[in-house]
């Protein structure tokens, strides 16, 4: 079976500039989730969807973030404009529901 | 809550030897728990997992203990080998949400 596929696995860009992470998760999965890791701190959530709609994006940065899921498969978290903090790690994972959330390798950015 | 900055709790063990690694929950509400290994350059990878009305799960040289009472999970991994070597988070899922929030990660280090 295949995992939760991202790209692109690392992304250097300058402030102000604009970045786009794709998802796709593991086939049949239902809910799926973003997050953001800084160096050193464990995932945070950025946003949930379930199926293509979202279920909880109370800690996404709205001014600069957005994310969809077209057709309640893949999806896409973009960030416009960057800023120097924004630098982390994303996390694209899904779940069959209440189930384990699966995570893909990451999309490492960095913002100079 | 949010994990520490770069400086992770970290256990360091022996080859061979037991490894215990803790983590306290918030949400009296959670009812499924999550733990996941996390490599370097890595998306956190699924270990175990544990719901609330167990208080013990075994795996394969891996074990869970989940104590509702003072909110705390434990998991014990057994004659630790270098590979284990990584950070380790508990998520916890709080009942209906499908939303897994992290602990603070602890850095296992296996010693030759």
């Amino acid at each position: 079976e295949a995992g939760v596929a991202q790209s692109p696995r690392y992304k250097i860009i300058e402030k102000r500039q604009s970045v786009a992470f794709w998802c796709n998760p593991i086939s049949g999965h239902a809910t799926l989730y973003w997050y953001q890791q800084i160096l050193g701190q464990g995932p945070k959530l950025l946003i949930q969807f379930q199926n293509n709609g979202v279920v909880d994006d109370s800690q996404l940065p709205k001014d600069r973030f957005s994310a969809e899921r077209l057709k309640g498969v893949d999806s896409t978290l973009k960030i416009q404009p960057a800023k120097l903090e924004d630098s982390a790690v994303y996390l694209c994972a899904s779940s069959l529901g209440q189930g384990a959330a699966f995570f893909g390798q990451g999309t490492r950015l960095t913002v100079v | 809550g949010e994990s520490v900055g770069l400086h992770l709790p970290t256990l360091s063990v022996q080859e061979g030897d037991n490894s215990i690694i803790n983590c306290a929950y918030s949400n009296s509400a959670s009812d499924y728990f999550i733990w996941y290994k996390q490599e370097s350059g890595k998306g956190p990878q699924f270990i175990i997992d544990i719901r609330s009305n167990m208080d013990k799960r075994q795996g394969q040289r891996v074990t869970v203990l989940l104590n509702k009472t003072v909110k705390h999970l434990s998991l014990q991994i057994a004659a630790t080998q270098p590979g284990d070597s990584a950070v380790y988070f508990c998520a916890e899922n709080i009942s209906g949400t499908y939303k897994y929030i992290f602990g603070t990660g602890t850095r296992l280090k296996v010693l030759a």
